[in-house]
């Protein structure tokens, strides 16, 4: 059963740049048969998501925070991670790391981890 | 982007109703239409996924239907843990978008 993790500072300033991680543990990022997700979700509101990369590191990014946002894969310690520059107060939310699981042509998330909070505040 | 309306933003129902929730499509996205339950303080779970294929372990109250730019959530006969907010996904088209959510209450 695949586990995920996020880990990462619970705060950051503005202006500077968001870093989480995730760990993944029983299945390998590399495995070439899943995408890897991040999706946030602001305090009482709905979910967006950020982007995600595949295992040969292919990326796919919110067009809302592209030119923000870099996903990257490190398949020795089987974790991919989100850095998110130029941070401010809207960016505060959870963060959640997911797989993208599938079944024929359609995608969804059945796997994500427990969420970390991250505030941006000075 | 493709935007997901969900409607109503919140509702209250008695154990033991019937309710549905709406899901709109900005455009067309055939049936890859996901549904979560999410409730307060825990991570998003699976319910539906095609518009109308259960996702293993979900109880058979729940059901999807629809396909092009309408969807709906059914749950037949609401139970106490059902009592969360709902969010529907479209994968049609990255980014996948979420629709706001839709609250569930007791009455």
């Amino acid at each position: 059963q695949v586990q995920l993790q996020e880990s990462g500072p619970g705060l950051v300033k503005p202006s500077q740049t968001l870093s989480l991680t995730c760990n993944v543990s029983g299945d390998s990022i590399s495995s070439g048969f899943y995408y890897w997700s991040w999706i946030r979700q602001p305090a009482g509101k709905g979910l967006e998501w950020i982007g995600r990369i595949y295992s040969r590191g292919t990326t796919n990014y919110n067009p809302s925070l592209k030119s923000r946002v870099n996903i990257s894969l490190d398949t020795s310690k089987n974790q991919f991670s989100l850095r998110l520059s130029s941070v401010t107060a809207a960016d505060t939310a959870v963060y959640y790391c997911a797989r993208d699981d599938s079944s024929g042509w359609f995608e969804y998330f059945q796997h994500w981890g427990q969420g970390t909070l991250v505030t941006v505040s000075s | 982007d493709i935007q997901m309306t969900q409607s109503p933003a919140s509702l209250s129902a008695y154990v033991g109703d019937r309710v549905t929730i709406t899901c709109r499509a900005s455009q067309s996205i055939n049936t890859y239409l996901n549904w979560y339950q999410q409730k307060p303080g825990k991570v998003p779970t699976l319910l539906i996924y095609g518009a109308s294929t259960l996702q293993s372990g979900v109880p058979s109250r729940f059901s999807g239907g629809g396909s092009g730019t309408d969807f709906t959530l059914t749950i037949s006969s609401l139970q106490p843990e059902d009592f969360a907010t709902y969010y529907c996904q479209q994968t049609s088209i990255t980014p996948g978008t979420f629709g706001q959510g839709t609250k569930l209450e007791i009455k």
